[in-house]
């Protein structure tokens, strides 16, 4: 079976741009998150997803965006680029229910902002 | 506000010893608590988890110890190997939704 996939695997942007990374769940898996990681950091909560509607936000200013389709593959928006938003983005999914616990992380996204 | 705590930042064992983080939380309602590993370049694995209705899980050379009422667990790695040479997280979670990590610890395991 397939874990989650994400793509691009690496993206360099310029301050100012806007970037769309796609995430696609494990086959079966209702719920997408998003996490950010910082060099050095633990990973931090963004967006979570089930069923198609936002269940939760992190701290995180409104240029960021995400959803989620009918095939519960996801998209991650960031607009207006700023050096700080270069970091790993992680994507993980979850299992058969909203309130299944095991998260799956894909490779992630690593995105350079110059 | 840091919602889980992790320590040791960086450890060192010898292989075949016992590696032994640390992690603690404040917030009562997490009811999950999952340990990852983190290889350069790759995205965290789930290594194991437990819930707060246990005191001890074991899964292979990999246990969790949990202390409710101290609000800590901690993850051992017992034989330790150069393979497991990895950035390690623990995190907690109330009912599935997000995810509240600590900051790491890079282990080093010397051959």
């Amino acid at each position: 079976d397939a874990g989650v996939t994400q793509s691009p695997t690496h993206l360099i942007k310029t301050r100012g741009q806007h970037v769309t990374l796609r995430c696609s769940p494990i086959s079966g898996h209702k719920s997408v998150s998003w996490y950010q990681q910082v060099l050095g950091q633990g990973p931090q909560f963004i967006f979570q997803y089930y069923e198609k509607e936002e269940r939760g936000r992190g701290n995180f200013p409104d240029r960021f965006s995400a959803r989620q389709f009918p095939n519960y593959s996801s998209e991650l928006n960031v607009n207006a680029l700023l050096l700080g938003d270069s970091a790993l983005y992680l994507c993980a999914s979850s299992g058969h229910g909203q309130m299944n616990t095991e998260a799956f992380f894909g490779q992630g996204t690593r995105l350079t902002v110059v | 506000q840091q919602q889980v705590k992790q320590s040791p930042q960086s450890l060192i064992v010898q292989k075949g010893g016992i590696s032994i983080i640390n992690c603690a939380y404040e917030n009562t309602a997490f009811d999950y608590f999952p340990w990852y590993q983190q290889f350069p370049g790759k995205g965290p694995a789930l290594l194991i988890a437990i819930r707060p209705d246990v005191s001890e899980k074991k899964e292979g050379r990999f246990t969790i110890s949990f202390n409710k009422s101290a609000k800590q667990f901690s993850l051992h790695i017992m034989d330790s190997q150069p393979g497991d040479s990895a950035t390690y997280f623990c995190a907690a979670s109330h009912t599935g939704n997000q995810f509240y990590f600590g900051t790491g610890t890079s282990l080093t395991v010397i051959p």
